[in-house]
């Protein structure tokens, strides 16, 4: 299994406190992604990074930001949080195809996913 | 716009029973191709995927996948479905256009009846 530790895994807050998520990975990979799970919608992309302090968003990104600022570390922050942020988020990181490295297969790996309660 | 699709969000199948699960995107190029499961609680694992070469893929537990580049689709299969296979299945596909991006579809819950 690829080395992807998402911190915290489980987290309850209040409506309009800040709370941030943090994937750590040990692969070196460069590109690094986070996802919201909700029921019927699968897999929605909020932001990815594809370098250090290099990111994009996806298509969910209002109410999220995130942070790169090592290779191994890709933060997500909710600003003030929302009832409507209430879900399963998970990171994941991928590397084209290639190399030596035996994950560098093109194909995301996944984090085991942090759920976040907003009440 | 770049998208995926999977218009069945629900499929119930006898164990036995041949499965195709339906997946369809939205790109200008040929992307890169995936197939996810989820078991309930569980994290996502990779069924398969397609880069480039040979349009019928084989993965693990028995599925394959069949890339159409003139219906942009890249559907699901497996000749006998086990009970098993009852999960969540999703559709992925990265477009590799300067940078890659993952879309997922929405995905389709599989139940097999005993």
């Amino acid at each position: 299994d690829a080395g992807i530790t998402q911190s915290p895994r489980h987290k309850v807050t209040e409506t309009g406190t800040p709370v941030t998520l943090r994937c750590h990975q040990t692969e070196n990979h460069r590109y690094m992604y986070w996802y919201r799970q909700d029921p019927g919608h699968g897999l929605r992309l909020i932001h990815y990074s594809y370098g250090v302090k290099d990111t994009d968003k996806g298509e969910v990104s209002d109410g999220y930001s995130v942070s790169r600022s090592k290779t191994e570390d890709f933060l997500l922050t909710l600003e003030s949080a929302t009832s409507s942020q209430t879900s399963v988020y998970f990171c994941a990181i991928s590397a084209p195809s290639g190399g030596t490295l035996r994950t560098n297969t093109g194909e995301l790996f996944f984090g085991e996913g942090s759920r976040l309660t907003v009440l | 716009a770049q998208s995926v699709t999977q218009p069945d969000i629900h499929i119930t199948v006898s164990e036995g029973a041949s499965l195709e699960l339906r997946c369809n995107y939205s790109y200008g190029a040929t992307p890169y191709l995936f197939w996810y499961v989820q078991s309930p609680g569980q994290g996502l694992q990779l069924l398969l995927k397609y880069f480039s070469g040979d349009t019928l893929v084989q993965g693990i537990k028995g599925f394959e996948a069949e890339f159409k580049r003139s219906q942009s689709s890249f559907n699901l299969r497996k000749p006998s479905v086990h009970w098993s296979d009852a999960a969540e299945y999703f559709c992925a596909v990265a477009f590799t256009s300067g940078t890659y991006k993952y879309i997922f579809g929405t995905g389709t819950r599989l139940k097999v009846l005993a």
